[in-house]
């Protein structure tokens, strides 16, 4: 079964603080995107990483992939309060056959806090 | 603005009654994607059209659920005799296919009551 984690799950950090957020994932692809998500909002696109060793980064957060080890990360470095957020990490099954079908982590929930 | 645009946005319904959602993509992206989504978990693929045709379905699209896209644009999404575990929201998303992003609508909030 394909399966895409994410830890932590739930995340409480202090502003001015770095973190690092974890996206394994059990299939081979090299395609995997990550998604910011705010309350009631809907999903909004931060990185799309398409080869091994790829590395992107937008102002605080900058987002790799390593795909022989199955692994994305997403840091976060000098935590500000609007980076509050869910963050989910989503691989892309064209590898497996399918046209772009995304499978999602559960998410992890950042709060930052003065 | 024109991103992806869903309607209605919430939708409060008995179970056992039909309902249907609507999803008008961005306009140049041929490819349309439904997604569902439960409190606390990342959305789940449901299904898949490039232009008119649906070329993938998820196992978690039962009969009771039905999509189209008749003309390539648009696409509706449909679900009968709706039950208690149909609430969720449904989210819609486009793309331009490839490696391109897809970029998800506002959601379509399903309460069965």
């Amino acid at each position: 079964e394909l399966k895409v984690e994410q830890n932590p799950l739930f995340l409480s950090m202090q502003e001015g603080k770095n973190y690092t957020i974890y996206c394994n994932y059990s299939t081979t692809s090299d395609r995997l995107y990550w998604y910011r998500q705010d309350p009631g909002k809907s999903l909004e696109s931060l990185f799309v990483l398409l080869s091994n060793g790829a590395v992107k980064q937008e102002g605080r957060l900058m987002a790799s992939l390593d795909t022989k080890a199955r692994l994305s990360t997403l840091h976060i470095t000098a935590a500000v309060h609007d980076l509050s957020a869910t963050y989910f990490c989503a691989v892309d099954m064209f590898m497996r056959g399918s046209q772009g079908n995304l499978i999602f982590g559960k998410g992890t929930k950042l709060s930052v806090k003065p | 603005d024109t991103g992806v645009s869903q309607d209605p946005r919430h939708k409060i319904t008995k179970r056992g009654q039909n309902v249907t959602f609507r999803c008008d993509p961005i306009s140049e992206h041929n490819r349309l994607y439904w997604y569902r989504q439960t409190l606390g978990q990342g959305p789940e693929f449901l299904t898949y059209f490039q232009n008119e045709a649906q070329l993938e379905k998820s196992r978690l699209l039962s009969d009771r659920f039905s999509a189209e896209r008749p003309k390539g644009s648009f696409s509706t999404l449909e679900i009968q005799r709706t039950e208690q575990g149909d609430s969720a929201m449904y989210l819609c998303a486009s793309s331009l296919g490839g490696d391109q992003p897809q970029h998800f609508g506002d959601g379509t909030r399903l309460s069965i009551l």
